[in-house]
């Protein structure tokens, strides 16, 4: 079964501080992985897409990695600010007509001050 | 800009009061999705259109339904809301071609049912 999980389900940290989320998955034939941020009451909006050739990427503070020989991803956020606040949505992409995605359960970050 | 509408934002309907939820795209894209997210869940796929071609989930219930009149405009429609309905609607869309491209996902639309 195609399965994204994340962990840890919620974390509280320091503005300022850094921090990683994680990301395993189960999904078959892997396409591609994306990190997704979705503040509260809105959609997600896309942060990083990676194929299976690729190992890393950045997007400003956000940097994603992918190990696709153990299926695990994370996402490391810098120097956090107060607006990272957000769900913080693992999704990996099967090879299919449509693209449909495959949505983990989400981190759950809290900035404080 | 290039985007994905949806409206209302916010929408509030009565129990068993049918209920039409809009979402438009100016990207042109093929494919176009209908996500059902309940508060601290994952979205959940409900249906997608691949340009006019109708995909159900398998286990979306009967009481929602969809129609694409064109590439631009998308609805989703519920015949007989019940309290756990309510929800976020997220609509997203795609190029299509290949599952690398990138899905867009519109603001949301938040439903209430009385």
């Amino acid at each position: 079964k195609n399965q994204v999980e994340q962990s840890p389900q919620s974390l509280i940290i320091l503005e300022g501080k850094n921090c990683t989320l994680q990301c395993n998955y189960t999904v078959s034939p892997f396409s591609n992985l994306r990190w997704y941020k979705q503040d509260t009451g809105r959609g997600p909006v896309s942060l990083t897409i990676m194929t299976f050739s690729e190992n890393t990427k950045s997007n400003g503070r956000y940097t994603a990695t992918l190990d696709a020989d153990t299926k695990q991803s994370s996402l490391h956020i810098t120097a956090s600010q107060l607006s990272d606040s957000a769900s913080y949505i693992c999704v990996v992409s099967a090879m299919n007509k449509g693209g449909k995605l495959i949505f983990g359960q989400g981190t759950e970050l809290s900035v404080k001050p | 800009d290039a985007m994905v509408i949806q409206n209302p934002r916010y929408q509030v309907t009565q129990f068993g009061k049918p209920v039409t939820l809009s979402c438009s795209q100016t990207l042109n894209h093929n494919v176009m999705y209908w996500y059902q997210q309940k508060s601290s869940q994952a979205p959940k796929l409900l249906f997608h259109y691949y340009d006019k071609d109708f995909n159900n989930e398998a286990d979306t219930p009967d009481n929602f339904q969809s129609r694409r009149p064109n590439t631009s405009f998308c609805f989703l429609d519920i015949r007989s809301p019940g309290l756990g309905d309510a929800a976020m609607y997220l609509c997203a869309t795609n190029r299509g071609g290949q599952s690398y491209n990138e899905q867009f996902f519109g603001p949301g639309t938040r439903l209430t049912v009385l």
